[in-house]
């Protein structure tokens, strides 16, 4: 589990600001996936990415932004943070046709 | 896409009993099947998983079914423990490399 991270844990901030969450994993996977998690959807894909420079879009990717220029970072951006996207997001990655391994977490409060 | 229905969404029980969750699935082109764990507070971690040429799966207390016919998969705790307490997430996958669909959690609790 230590070989993916995310950052920061907990973030506050105010509608209206850009919010870029970070991860990072040392695994070398091929694919890593962000989701956000609420009560009541379970978790729910933002945005994925096959390879460095290779990404596509999940199920809610409205309001985010990610690149991958790095096979070990995967950043994902709130260009304009709203009070909906209040929410705990994960980061996880893959190798191709493995199981997904998740971070620890980023708990994300927009105001 | 495919579409993972999860139920029940609660479920309590009594330590020693066993826990049965419940998925169905949509697309007949799934062929992976994870269960995840997640404690409160904690990331979801891989608890079991099956592929779609195998029909049941154990692992100490816990063992998964399919029935690819019907489009279902049931995740089966026996002997439970009040540290089997979490959120319980299934998913379907046509390729595990790509997306997984998650159901939308089941929240176990053991009473001791």
């Amino acid at each position: 589990d230590a070989g993916i991270t995310q950052s920061p844990r907990y973030k506050i901030t105010e509608t209206g600001r850009q919010v870029t969450l970070m991860c990072h994993q040392t695994w070398s996977h091929s694919y890593m996936f962000w989701y956000r998690q609420d009560l009541g959807h379970g978790l729910r894909l933002i945005y994925y990415s096959a390879a460095a420079d290779i990404t596509d879009k999940g199920e809610v990717p409205d309001g985010y932004v990610v690149s991958r220029s790095k096979t070990e970072n995967f950043p994902l951006t709130l260009e304009s943070a709203t009070r909906s996207q209040t929410s705990v997001y994960f980061c996880a990655s893959s190798e191709t046709r493995g199981t997904q391994y998740f971070g620890p977490g980023t708990r994300l409060l927009v105001l | 896409g495919e579409n993972v229905e999860q139920h029940p969404s609660t479920l309590s029980v009594q330590e020693g009993d066993s826990a049965v969750i419940k998925c169905t699935y949509s697309d007949s082109a799934s062929n992976y099947f994870p269960w995840y764990k997640q404690e409160l507070g904690k990331r979801p971690q891989l608890i079991i998983d099956i592929r779609s040429n195998v029909g049941e799966k154990k692992d100490q207390r816990i063992a998964v079914t399919l029935n690819k016919t019907a489009k279902h998969f049931s995740l089966h705790i026996t002997e439970t423990q009040p540290e089997d307490s979490a959120v319980y997430f299934c998913a379907a996958s046509i390729n595990t490399g790509n997306q997984f669909y998650f159901g939308t959690g089941t929240s176990l609790t053991v009473i001791p």
